[in-house]
């Protein structure tokens, strides 16, 4: 599958602890978007980066933060994690720093399932 | 502050009748326009957007500045076309995506 890959699919812990979600970008994309989806809050749009660097910044919590490596998969870092991070997390990867335009979309990732007990 | 208004939360219609899912935006500047689908079991996929003037699916939607509204409408709902819509405005040429809240459409047979 050449599309945004997410792991893992399902992830249950306990509060306060810290969890690591990973996403590969479809071949070729240099931006890596990080979204929050909560069952009363819809898509909400975290962080973005851009070939290895942030590009864009969204309602991300301080305990949350992510990092784009040199092979340009992103991984999104939880910590003291509360019973209102559970959430379903997608990724999403485009082609360019910008998203907007004609060339230009955002391809979404299956999500990573986030329960926290 | 930007600002996605999807105000059905759910909505059913019978196969064969137009549908409407509403959208209204608050938003500085001139954003450009998309309207993304989630079909059962599958990945968020882009349905169209404004700049294109496109037609996908029968569906179509038609960016109105004045009302700051971005309906979709289709005058033939299929039970394929059963979903969750979401309306997202993003700065023109910009980065970020503010998506709506989404609304459930369920085609009834």
């Amino acid at each position: 599958d050449s599309g945004v890959t997410q792991t893992p699919k399902h992830l249950i812990t306990a509060t306060g602890q810290r969890v690591t979600l990973r996403c590969s970008p479809r071949s070729g994309d240099l931006s890596v978007y990080w979204y929050q989806q909560s069952l009363d809050q819809g898509l909400q749009f975290l962080i973005q980066y851009y070939n290895g660097e942030e590009r864009a910044k969204g309602n991300i919590l301080e305990r949350f933060s992510a990092q784009q490596f040199p092979d340009l998969h992103s991984e999104l870092n939880l910590s003291s994690l509360e019973l209102g991070d559970s959430a379903l997390y997608f990724c999403a990867s485009s082609p360019r720093g910008t998203s907007g335009g004609l060339k230009n979309e955002q391809f979404f990732g299956p999500g990573t399932r986030l329960t926290v007990l | 502050a930007q600002r996605v208004t999807q105000p059905e939360k759910l909505l059913s219609v019978f196969k064969g009748a137009p549908v409407e899912l509403k959208c209204n935006y608050s938003y500085s500047g001139s954003p450009e326009l998309f309207w993304y689908v989630q079909y059962s079991r599958q990945r968020l996929q882009l349905l169209l957007r404004h700049i294109s003037r496109e037609s996908i699916k029968g569906f179509t939607a038609d960016l109105n500045k004045g009302e700051t509204s971005f309906h979709l409408k289709k005058p033939f709902a299929q039970e394929e076309d059963s979903a969750m819509y979401y309306c997202a405005p993003s700065s023109r040429g910009g980065n970020q995506f503010y998506f709506g809240t989404g609304t459930s459409l369920t085609v009834i047979p």
